[in-house]
């Protein structure tokens, strides 16, 4: 169980386009969804928290205009890099948990901007 | 500020051998512990859970837990090469309700066959 599923998997696209990665929890509901972004060969920075229903809490640093986090189900949330830059390169992982559960990771999405 | 510290290795074992991961955190309250595996290029997996004081064995896995001195550890017995990848200890507060865990910067483990 607790099977965290993250789509794509892969990104290539050219500097100022926007690029939506969903996150879905398929057997569970996940009350909170978080989402980290992961540069090569660094720890995980937690960028949000994303409860449903609610807007999401970012962390200090991470632009919430640039990093759109939506959670509208308890079994879905997405996050949207907007005008994305070759900066914004990086892996990005999804988890979610339900309350006082431990947290479930998909599969990560690697974004490439050209 | 909640704190869990690792130390960043990388811990180098021969096949075999006993892999010892450590972990302290700085949350007294803290309640629930997670060892999460993370191969490279991969996102973190989920492979080991204590919540009360004591050791808890999965297979090749034994998590020990020492509230009083605010430590836990992960052993791997009998190491495999498939085992290298980096460990990431995960603290979960009392009363967190929907935070996220705090974890640490992870171990990169090392098998050499």
């Amino acid at each position: 169980g607790a099977v965290v599923s993250q789509h794509p998997s892969r990104v290539i696209c050219k500097s100022g386009t926007s690029v939506k990665i969903e996150c879905r929890s398929l057997d569970f509901q996940a009350t909170t969804m978080f989402w980290y972004r992961q540069f090569p060969k660094q720890s995980l920075m937690l960028m949000a928290t994303s409860n449903e229903g609610s807007k999401a809490t970012y962390e200090q640093g991470v632009e919430k205009d640039k990093f759109l986090i939506n959670h509208a189900s308890l079994t879905l949330s997405t996050l949207t890099v907007t005008s994305a830059h070759p900066e914004d390169s990086s892996f990005y992982i999804c988890s979610a948990s339900d309350l006082g559960q431990p947290q479930h990771f998909g599969d990560g999405t690697r974004l490439s901007i050209l | 500020q909640k704190e869990v510290e690792q130390n960043s290795g990388p811990l180098s074992v021969p096949e075999g051998a006993i892999a010892s991961l450590n972990c302290t955190y700085s949350d007294r309250v803290s309640q629930s512990f997670f060892w999460y595996r993370q191969y490279s290029g991969k996102s973190p997996e989920l492979i080991m859970s204590i919540y009360s004081n004591g050791d808890k064995e999965d297979g090749r896995f034994t998590a020990q837990l020492n509230k009083a001195s605010q430590y836990v550890s992960l052993l791997i017995r009998d190491s495999q090469p498939s085992d290298s990848a980096t460990y990431l200890c995960a603290v979960f507060g009392q009363n967190s309700g929907n935070t996220p865990l705090v974890f640490g910067k992870g171990t990169r483990l090392s098998v050499i066959a």
